[in-house]
């Protein structure tokens, strides 16, 4: 299984600002994925991150509120943008080798 | 209506019990199944996958899938206080790459 750094593993961050969280891999991964996790809800998909080219959001989720980056097959990066009290929630970032679907830590943000 | 239903608990049982977790879908393109265990502060990590209908064991944990009636099962056999962790079951269509998750459910086993 690939493992997974991701950073940061929590923060507490004021309303209007922004975030970015950082994801990075061991290996050469082609498809990685972020995902949303609120209390006592299913993980959400929020974008597949491709490299090379534009993520792409599912619905729900845009560019303009989550943008993210992919400039290599080991790194990602997501930010939420404006952020607001309901951006509080856990963010995973995700990769996968065939069935084997590997998640990072985690990061716990808390909009104040 | 979800596309994937888990009852989210929370489950308790003493140490040794059967731990017995389940999940209903909707999606019949869905051939995939997997559980996975989330501790507290972590991310999700992979116990078991499962092709189509049947059963699988690795060690204490048993997974079954009855695609006929759309549900999948978790045993864990001889639980233990380590076994004490949200489980989430997870699911894919064939020429898919996106997971759908159920909610989880919260286990405690007590010593």
């Amino acid at each position: 299984s690939a493992v997974i750094s991701q950073k940061p593993s929590r923060d507490i961050c004021q309303r209007g600002t922004s975030l970015t969280i950082q994801c990075q891999v061991d290996s050469q991964v082609t498809m990685m994925f972020w995902y949303r996790q609120q209390p006592g809800q299913s993980l959400t998909l929020i974008a597949t991150a491709n490299q090379g080219s534009e993520a792409t959001y599912e619905s729900g989720f845009v560019i303009d509120k989550f943008p993210i980056s992919r400039p290599n097959l080991t790194f990602s990066t997501l930010t939420v943008s404006n952020m607001s009290p309901e951006d509080s929630s856990i963010y995973l970032c995700s990769v996968t080798k065939t069935l084997d679907y590997t998640f990072g830590s985690g990061t716990r943000l808390t909009v104040v | 209506q979800k596309e994937v239903e888990q009852d989210p608990g929370p489950l308790s049982v003493p140490e040794g019990a059967i731990v017995s977790l389940n999940c209903t879908y909707s999606n019949s393109a869905f051939q995939y199944f997997m559980w996975y265990r989330q501790y507290s502060r972590k991310g999700p990590e992979l116990l078991m996958y499962t092709y189509s209908s049947g059963n699988k064991e690795d060690g204490r944990f048993t997974a079954q899938v009855d695609k006929s009636s759309k549900y999948i099962s978790l045993f864990i056999r001889d639980s233990q206080p380590s076994d004490s962790a949200t489980y989430l079951c997870a699911m894919k269509g064939s020429n898919d790459y996106k997971l759908s998750f159920g909610a989880g459910t919260t286990v405690t086993v007590r010593a």
